[in-house]
């Protein structure tokens, strides 16, 4: 099975900064990486897909870049509704693993 | 508009079976793989079960294995999960979601609001 990493597993970060969130594949799963958000009490939003290609409606300040094992996600510039829960989840095979989750906090 | 409404939750005795139901509307729900996702209180998320557009393939996470039963009827647009033998750590929020297409390789687009499944005596 594919372990999924993330870190950092806590961030606290202010309005305007940039962000990056890391996640670390156990084994090559080549683009198939995608990026979920969630808020208290709310179900996923899918993010990003395809390790970088944006869902639809999101915004741009989200970008998602690598592949293989390792990969991030960057928020360039902070806006007070993204502070939130991160996820990664590998869709390469089964079972389809997701990180244990970034929480970003405001500083 | 794409809507995924889970139902079926509720409190269950260790060992006991309990069916969750996913009613989806909005798109054409016999055309694209479905996904059940689970979260335990204050705790990440956890991928259950795939099943794919005509139940040609169906993925089940270790933890399920055995115990959990993934279907639906493209004829009334709905996903199920039956739960046999459920544990304490069964405990969770159960979300049904909708992959993108139709490949197992693609991410879930939509997500219901999730049904709270409680196992304990």
């Amino acid at each position: 099975d594919i372990q999924m990493t993330q870190s950092p597993s806590s961030l606290s970060a202010s309005v305007g900064d940039r962000v990056t969130i890391t996640c670390r594949a156990s084994q090559s799963i080549s683009s198939y990486l995608n990026w979920y958000q969630q808020k208290p009490g709310k179900a996923p939003k899918l993010l990003i897909y395809a390790a970088s290609t944006l869902q639809s409606g999101v915004p741009s300040r989200f970008s998602g870049s690598g592949s293989g094992t390792d990969f991030t996600l960057t928020i360039s510039s902070l806006q007070p509704e993204d502070f939130a829960t991160y996820y990664c989840q590998q869709s390469y095979s089964s079972p389809y693993s997701f990180g244990q989750g970034t929480k970003l906090e405001i500083k | 508009e794409v809507q995924l409404v889970e139902s079926g939750g509720g409190l269950v005795k260790p060992g006991g079976s309990l069916r969750l139901s996913c009613a989806a509307s909005g798109f054409s729900f016999s055309s694209y793989s479905m996904d059940w996702v689970r979260q335990a209180p204050g705790k990440g998320l956890e991928w259950v079960s795939s099943i794919s557009s005509s139940s040609g393939y169906i993925f089940y996470a270790d933890s399920v294995k055995g115990r959990f039963t993934i279907s639906r009827d493209n004829a009334k647009n709905s996903l199920y999960l039956q739960m046999n033998s459920l544990r304490a750590e069964d405990t969770a929020v159960y979300y049904c979601a909708r992959r993108y297409v139709d490949n197992p390789g693609d991410p879930l687009d939509y997500w219901g609001q999730g049904t709270l499944v409680t196992v304990s005596s």
